[in-house]
């Protein structure tokens, strides 16, 4: 099966610093990257949607210039949460997609707790 | 916007009972997904659904999806406490990932 990592995994940041999630699909291109967070004891909720190359679309209520993601490459796509603020402690979990593959796989996930 | 109604949102019952879990939308969708996550984890692929009228079936849980490719459910016999944990379903259309609000189950001893 395909992996998928994220990093890292755990992170504990003050309010107003930006913090940078990697996402990497280790075996197939991936076209697309899907960036979705899960707030504590709630569903995961789609937040954006990145191809390679290009601009990300953004889900309605998500601010584009306060999570920037950048998918330059066929296996790596970032997702930088601009001074961050308690209320987007979250967990965030990137499903990288392409190559033909209909099964998506999860990226293990990385939780952010800013304080 | 595509949205997919999960319920009930919260069910405890004894072990050794039955239980259903529903998922419904408006939309149609080339497939549907169940998936199980466990605290602090990503979700883990239950299974996934195809073709309308399908039905599936996992030891214990059986997954069915609609005829019209809007709907699906997840039955459970004889709930164990190791089924404990959340349940999602996820609607997939034009490649992207909708998912239920989720459904928390408890199983008790």
């Amino acid at each position: 099966g395909a992996v998928v990592s994220q990093h890292p995994s755990w992170v504990i940041c003050k309010s107003g610093t930006s913090v940078k999630i990697e996402c990497r699909s280790l075996d197939f291109q991936a076209t697309t990257m899907f960036w979705y967070r899960q707030f504590p004891k709630q569903s995961l909720m789609l937040m954006a949607t990145s191809n390679e190359g290009s601009k990300a679309t953004y889900e309605q209520g998500v601010e584009k210039d306060k999570f920037l993601i950048n998918h330059a490459s066929l296996t790596l796509s970032t997702l930088t949460v601009t001074s961050a603020h308690p209320e987007d402690s979250s967990f965030y979990i990137c499903i990288p997609s392409g190559g033909g593959r209909e099964t998506q796989y999860f990226g293990p996930g990385t939780r952010l707790l800013v304080l | 916007t595509q949205l997919l109604e999960q319920s009930p949102q919260f069910l405890s019952i004894q072990e050794g009972e039955n239980l259903t879990v529903y998922c419904n939308s408006s939309s149609v969708f080339s497939s549907l997904q169940w998936y199980r996550q466990e605290p602090g984890e990503g979700p883990v692929l239950l299974v996934t659904v195809v073709t309308g009228g399908e039905v599936k079936k996992l030891k214990r849980l059986t997954f069915q999806f609609g005829d019209a490719r809007k709907d699906s459910s997840l039955h459970i016999t004889a709930a164990q406490p190791g089924d404990t944990g959340l349940y999602l379903c996820a609607g997939v259309s034009n490649d992207k990932i909708i998912f239920g609000k989720g459904t928390r189950l408890h199983i008790l001893p």
